[in-house]
């Protein structure tokens, strides 16, 4: 019964290809994002959709889509992969936009582009 | 726009002292502030957040921390730690009107026996 579940949890794969990464909550929340941790544990808010709209969109290249098919899920395709693009990658929630709605993430997806 | 620092990368402790881990902030416009807490392999968990009030708020497993809004400070604090508590420590700010966290770059504590 984990509240946001995203995967896979590992993924490896080569420069060039696309892949994608998916989340779900079972917080019943309207509010998710994507947020990428780098090497250094720095983490950066990437995208964030309430109620299935993109209301965030921190200057992410266009090779990473976020898709919102409900507003349980919230999933990123990257295309193109880059070695750059190797980061652990977490997915989030919260009630709603309000700033004193607290964050649930995932796990997180460990990224590796070789 | 808002930032974060986090001065200390790395603080080692022994178990069963205290711990402060410090944070700083800047911002043109008021803010929430979070800590977080990132066991290994896993996602984020919020530990305590302030919004207004009392400048001491506390959070869960013991921590504590307390806001200074002349400082720009929200340091955690805890009497007293377990080994349990290694573990990445994230301070978090949000603009009031809309979330939309920063985070700083993390602190490492180490408890050691």
């Amino acid at each position: 019964d984990t509240a946001v579940s995203q995967t896979p949890k590992y993924l490896v794969t080569q420069m060039g290809n696309d892949k994608s990464i998916k989340c779900e909550q079972n917080l019943g929340h309207d509010t998710m994002y994507w947020y990428k941790q780098d090497s250094k544990k720095f983490l950066k808010i990437m995208f964030s959709y309430n109620n299935k709209e993109l209301i965030i969109n921190e200057t992410v290249p266009n090779r990473f889509s976020p898709k919102s098919p409900d507003k349980a899920h919230l999933n990123l395709h990257i295309n193109s992969l880059e070695l750059g693009d190797s980061a652990v990658y977490f997915c989030a929630s919260s009630q709603d936009v309000g700033a004193n709605s607290p964050l649930h993430f995932g796990n997180g997806t460990r990224l590796t582009v070789t | 726009a808002q930032s974060v620092t986090q001065l200390d990368s790395q603080v080692p402790v022994f178990e069963e002292a205290p711990v402060e881990l410090r944070c700083n902030y800047s911002s043109s416009v008021s803010v929430y502030l979070f800590w977080y807490v990132q066991y290994p392999n896993q996602g984020l968990q919020l530990l305590l957040k302030y919004l207004s009030g009392s400048t001491l708020v506390k959070g869960i497993n013991g921590f504590e921390a307390e806001f200074n809004k002349s400082q720009t400070s929200f340091h955690l604090r805890k009497p007293s730690v377990h080994i349990s508590d290694t573990a990445e420590y994230f301070c978090a700010v949000s603009p009031t009107g809309f979330q939309k966290l920063v985070f700083g770059t993390g602190t490492r504590l180490l408890v050691s026996p």
